[in-house]
């Protein structure tokens, strides 16, 4: 299965102050279709899983400008331009390129 | 608005049988994937398998002996049963809907707890 290494497992941020997380794969992750399927998700405190990134740029409707999501090969990154009180929670990322699917460690943002 | 719930016992004996079922609304189960995916205790999330409405299946090699996903197209619903549990079993279980490459819709998720 490939790896997916998720890194900082912990991000206090400041409110304003932006934001990084990064995912690395073990293998790379271009499909055979052409596309790249690293997603990143958002789970509030209480709250189910939310997509927030999907085919690593693409914004899902109704997630606010300041999450931008990038990379290629095996290093992906999401990021929080200005970090609001809301975005406290755990971000994860998925790679869907290869089966099984398989998940980052998570990343807990929490305001300092 | 597509939402998923999950339901069944919070509580499993050592062998017996986890059973659960996801109930879709807002959206028709034909057509599309759907999917469990778990999370044990201090763990990292890990796919079960996933099935079409037509009952085409795909299970982690590593479950494949105990996991069976089966859908109810007349009711919305896709069901989800592990055999043989231990409690190694013993996690937070999510059905989603899944895309090619993603999953865009999660249940709430339900704790599912494998002791005597």
């Amino acid at each position: 299965d490939v790896m997916m290494t998720q890194f900082p497992l912990s991000l206090p941020v400041t409110l304003g102050q932006p934001a990084s997380i990064s995912c690395r794969s073990s293998q790379g992750l271009v499909y055979s279709d052409g596309n790249t399927y690293l997603n990143w998700y958002q789970q509030r405190p209480g709250q189910s899983p939310r997509r927030l990134i999907y085919k690593v740029s693409n914004r899902d409707s109704g997630v606010p400008d300041r999450f931008s999501g990038s990379g290629s090969g095996t290093d992906f990154t999401l990021k929080i331009s200005r970090v609001e009180a809301e975005d406290v929670g755990i971000y994860f990322c998925l790679q869907g390129s290869h089966w099984p699917g398989t998940f980052g460690q998570g990343t807990k943002v929490e305001i300092k | 608005q597509v939402q998923l719930q999950e339901s069944g016992p919070g509580l499993v004996k050592p062998s017996e049988t986890l059973s659960l079922t996801c109930t879709v609304s807002g959206a028709s189960i034909s057509g599309d994937y759907w999917g469990w995916i778990r999370q044990p205790p201090g763990k990292r999330l890990e796919w079960l398998g996933y099935i079409y409405s037509d009952g085409s299946t795909n299970y982690i090699p590593s479950l494949k002996s105990r996991v069976t996903i089966s859908v109810d197209t007349s009711k919305n619903q896709f069901s989800l049963k592990v055999t043989s549990v231990t409690a190694a079993d013993t996690a937070l279980y999510y059905c989603v809907r899944v895309k090619t490459g993603t999953v865009d819709y999660w249940g709430q998720g339900t704790l599912v707890t494998v002791s005597s």
